[in-house]
């Protein structure tokens, strides 16, 4: 049963640089990873995908080890805007189809 | 282009009664997926269409049903209201689906059953 874990909330400041770990010890041999961002009464938004190694774009890099059980999310230079809902998700597969599982989310502060 | 858009945006329904919320994609997404956000259970998936086919079922009571029109807009039904359903439900569209690809949510719904 795929299963996500990841830290309950955060606090930075900004300017600084942030990683928000999620394990997900389950996951599937097919299945990417992916983050997304979420702002109160808003709907998530998709910040970064991988497979493996790392990834980066322009606001994210996302870094999975070589056995895949867990990726880091690294948020550079943080500023205010990016105090928001993190979530990682993976996919359940062990029922036969595909199941988006979101973590339960890591809420990230940015202080002044 | 315009995003997802959900109608309405906010409900209240009294226990017993039944609900129809409403999804618009992504012009050219086929893919439309709905989740259900509590605080206590946190983002869960309801079901997946694509093209007009129920592709994917997450763990949720019958009560809960959906259905894809043949422009991929959806709309997802709840019956026989519960408490426990007040939530905010969030739809998502994308080009070929939930595995491995990238999801536009639109605001959500949020209901409330009182």
């Amino acid at each position: 049963l795929a299963k996500t874990t990841q830290p309950i909330s955060m606090d930075s400041y900004e300017g600084q640089e942030v990683n928000i770990t999620c394990s997900h010890n389950n996951i599937a041999t097919n299945d990417y990873i992916t983050w997304y961002q979420q702002f109160p009464s808003q709907g998530p938004r998709f910040i970064i995908q991988g497979y493996k190694t790392k990834v980066t774009n322009e606001v994210a890099s996302l870094f999975i080890p070589a056995d895949r059980k867990s990726s880091t999310l690294s948020l550079p230079r943080v500023s205010l805007s990016d105090t928001a809902v993190y979530y990682c998700l993976v996919g359940d597969t062990s029922g036969g189809s595909y199941i988006p599982t979101f973590g339960r989310g890591t809420s990230l502060i940015v202080h002044p | 282009k315009a995003g997802v858009t959900q109608t309405p945006r906010y409900l209240i329904k009294t226990r017993g009664q039944q609900v129809t919320l409403s999804c618009s994609p992504i012009s050219g997404h086929r893919s439309v997926s709905w989740y259900q956000q509590t605080p206590g259970q946190g983002l869960q998936f309801l079901f997946e269409y694509f093209s007009e086919t129920q592709r994917n079922k997450g763990n949720f009571p019958g009560r809960f049903s959906g259905r894809q029109f043949s422009n991929s807009r959806s709309e997802m039904n709840v019956s026989t209201l519960e408490l426990g359903d007040s939530a905010l439900y969030l739809c998502a569209s994308s080009l070929t689906g939930t595995m491995n690809t990238e999801a536009f949510f639109g605001q959500g719904t949020r209901l409330t059953v009182v």
